[in-house]
């Protein structure tokens, strides 16, 4: 079964520092969602892509994050430099474009700690 | 604005027992409607979701939701909860003219005693 891949699993980074994440969705899904998960939280949007597209980024922190997706097919999730309040699990998901009856498929989450 | 509302961060049930988990939103236009399961340290998992149709749904591991729009509802059940239940558990609301994007509960953990 096709699954939506993320790396890595975990990220243990100091503050200050770079890190990215990066994410493959299922073959054929032109959306592509990251999101952040706070610890006994719902999924927070961050960005939305459709092919190579951003939809929408209105949650995005843009001063120290950023997100692309050049190809249309895998994307990376950039944070510089990271804040103690970024450690949180990201979460990469993926459906098939157009419609919102379509469920999203979510990868393994990267957690990420600041320290 | 939509919204969800899950009712109770925390639902603990013994081994056997019926597991209920509340779901509530807020839409002007008919929603799609979504259950996922979270273990922990990992993604998302889809457990079942309501298009249009009937409106009782049945999903993966033996849970069931129901659509009732007078009530705006769509609660999950389970007959008989099993320790391989325990985790986390978020409703979710879909519409066609918000990007296709979802709105999300704050999600109910579920614990199960032995």
């Amino acid at each position: 079964e096709a699954e939506v891949a993320q790396s890595p699993r975990y990220k243990i980074t100091e503050k200050s520092q770079a890190v990215a994440f990066w994410c493959d969705p299922i073959s054929g899904h032109a959306t592509l969602y990251w999101y952040r998960q706070i610890l006994g939280q719902g999924p927070e949007l961050l960005v939305q892509f459709q092919d190579e597209s951003v939809v929408d980024d209105s949650q995005l922190p843009k001063d120290r994050f950023s997100a692309e997706r050049l190809k249309g097919v895998d994307s990376t999730l950039k944070i510089q430099p990271a804040e103690l309040g970024d450690s949180a699990m990201y979460l990469c998901a993926s459906s098939l474009p157009g419609l919102a009856r379509d469920e999203q498929y979510f990868g393994p989450g990267t957690r990420l700690t600041v320290t | 604005a939509q919204s969800v509302t899950q009712l109770g961060s925390h639902v603990s049930v013994s081994e056997g027992a019926l597991v209920l988990l509340r779901c509530n939103y807020s839409s002007s236009v008919p929603p799609y409607l979504f259950w996922y399961v979270q273990y922990p340290n990992q993604g998302l998992q889809l457990l079942l979701k309501y298009t249009t149709g009937a409106t009782l749904v049945k999903g993966i591991n033996g849970f069931e939701a129901e659509f009732k729009k007078s009530e705006t509802s769509f609660h999950l059940t389970k007959p008989s909860a099993h320790m391989s239940d325990a985790a986390e558990y978020f409703c979710a609301v879909g519409r066609e003219d918000s990007n296709y994007q979802l709105i999300w509960g704050a999600g109910t953990k579920l614990i199960i005693k032995p």
